[in-house]
């Protein structure tokens, strides 16, 4: 089944303590992307990937970082989680940017930072 | 102005309602226009996809786009109450480094 895998699905951390979200897709795509999901705010996004080694900070990437090691995986990375960086993150995936083929989107990463 | 506008209602309809979705736009070069569904707890998918202008039929739902006024629409026709969901927007523009932009969605529910 095509899809993309976020692990984990609920996180509750404490403030400073270093986390990784995990995103695998296994459709082939060139193109992932972070999303986090606010109220009000909608999707924004954190860091998109056009290929391997290639990343490039979206509309809100302070506090995060990712890689791009492998086609298929695309890790977000909080170095030191604040509690504003509570949020549902999604992580997706697409031939191209533009989302003309559609993003597949995982099932979402509830992240709660105390 | 917010480059993608929607409303986020919430809209309550009763089930076998017709229902309106509306976004505006301020890029007049966005030609790939999309809907999106979220249901609660899941992340969003797929459901319409339109390039340029026109309209789209899928079973009961309807996509249009007017460029003109920078405008599109999601019509449901015979509601069902497992058609409540959150509703997103989202367009983009051809070229490289254009990104797919997002409304902020419109939560439905349909009444049984």
């Amino acid at each position: 089944e095509a899809q993309v895998t976020q692990n984990p699905r609920y996180l509750i951390t404490v403030t400073g303590k270093k986390l990784t979200v995990t995103c695998s897709q296994n459709m082939n795509h060139e193109y992932m992307s972070w999303y986090r999901q606010d109220p009000g705010l909608g999707l924004r996004q954190i860091y998109y990937s056009m290929n391997v080694e290639v990343t490039d900070k979206g509309d809100v990437p302070e506090g995060y970082k990712v890689s791009r090691k492998e086609k298929r995986n695309f890790p977000l990375i909080l170095e030191s989680p604040s509690p504003n960086q509570t949020s549902l993150y999604f992580c997706a995936s697409s031939f191209n940017n533009q989302g003309a083929d559609g993003y597949t989107f995982g099932s979402g990463t509830r992240l709660t930072v105390v | 102005q917010k480059e993608v506008e929607q409303d986020p209602g919430p809209l309550s309809v009763p089930e076998g309602a017709i229902v309106s979705l509306n976004c505006t736009y301020s890029n007049s070069a966005f030609q790939y226009f999309m809907w999106y569904r979220q249901y609660s707890r899941k992340g969003p998918e797929l459901l319409m996809y339109t390039y340029s202008s026109g309209n789209k039929e899928d079973g009961r739902f309807t996509a249009q786009v007017d460029k003109s006024s920078k405008y599109i629409s999601l019509f449901i026709r015979d509601s069902q109450p497992s058609d409540s969901a959150t509703y997103l927007c989202a367009m983009s523009a051809p070229g490289g480094s254009e990104k797919l932009v997002f409304g902020k969605g419109t939560k439905l529910t349909v009444n049984p």
